[in-house]
């Protein structure tokens, strides 16, 4: 099946500092999603993205669907204690099938 | 609030027992999905269902199976569950249509015994 690598695997940063992750693939995607996850929980959308070079903004967080259609990045600007878990990128294509990548697991130390 | 509900949150069941987990929405979204979530890993996309229509993921086992008998309601139906089928199970739906937006359930986590 298809592939996304997320990188990268893990962050540890300081609360205030800006954080950056991207997801890399072999395949061209039509839509490129960004979740976070906390443990013991679903997945919750954080950003959706439809079109080859859009960059979105939700708050403190960008993210930008890659022109090759193979790649997607998240930023986090100004972190704080609650931007902590597990980012995943999720790539669609087909009809409704959806992979997900290997996702980034994030601490903020205060 | 419209919601995605997982029923129950935890289940423990036997080898070989079979067993199903169940997924209600109030969004009134077309689109039923089923994940699979091992730990530590990414969810794996088991099939949807876009209305009644079924769609099966190519690598999916057949000892899993799904039912939608209405808009509101997905079933996940282990047949026979393995040591292996332990995991997380993560019901999520969207609108359809060009609108890729999911929305997931609080997941199940399930133990094989």
């Amino acid at each position: 099946g298809q592939q996304l690598n997320q990188s990268p695997q893990s962050m540890f940063i300081q609360e205030g500092e800006d954080v950056s992750m991207n997801c890399t693939s072999s395949s061209i995607f039509n839509t490129w999603l960004w979740y976070k996850q906390d443990p013991g929980e679903g997945p919750v959308l954080l950003i959706a993205l439809y079109k080859a070079g859009e960059l979105t903004s939700n708050g403190r967080l960008t993210a930008q669907f890659g022109i090759t259609r193979k790649d997607s990045f998240l930023n986090i600007s100004a972190s704080i204690p609650s931007d902590v878990g597990i980012y995943f990128c999720a790539g669609q294509w087909g009809s409704n099938q959806f992979y997900f990548g290997t996702g980034t697991s994030l601490t903020v130390i205060p | 609030d419209a919601m995605v509900i997982q029923n129950p949150r935890y289940q423990v069941t036997q080898f070989g027992k079979p067993v199903t987990l169940s997924c209600s929405q109030t969004l009134n979204h077309n689109v039923m999905y089923w994940y699979q979530q091992k730990s530590s890993q990414a969810p794996k996309l088991l099939f949807h269902y876009y209305d009644k229509d079924f769609n099966n993921e190519a690598d999916t086992p057949d000892n899993f199976q799904s039912r939608r008998p209405n808009t509101s309601f997905c079933f996940l139906d282990i047949r026979s569950p393995g040591l292996g089928d332990a995991a997380m199970y993560l019901c999520a739906t969207s609108r359809g249509g060009e609108d890729y937006e999911q929305y997931f359930g609080p997941g199940t986590r399930l133990t094989v015994t």
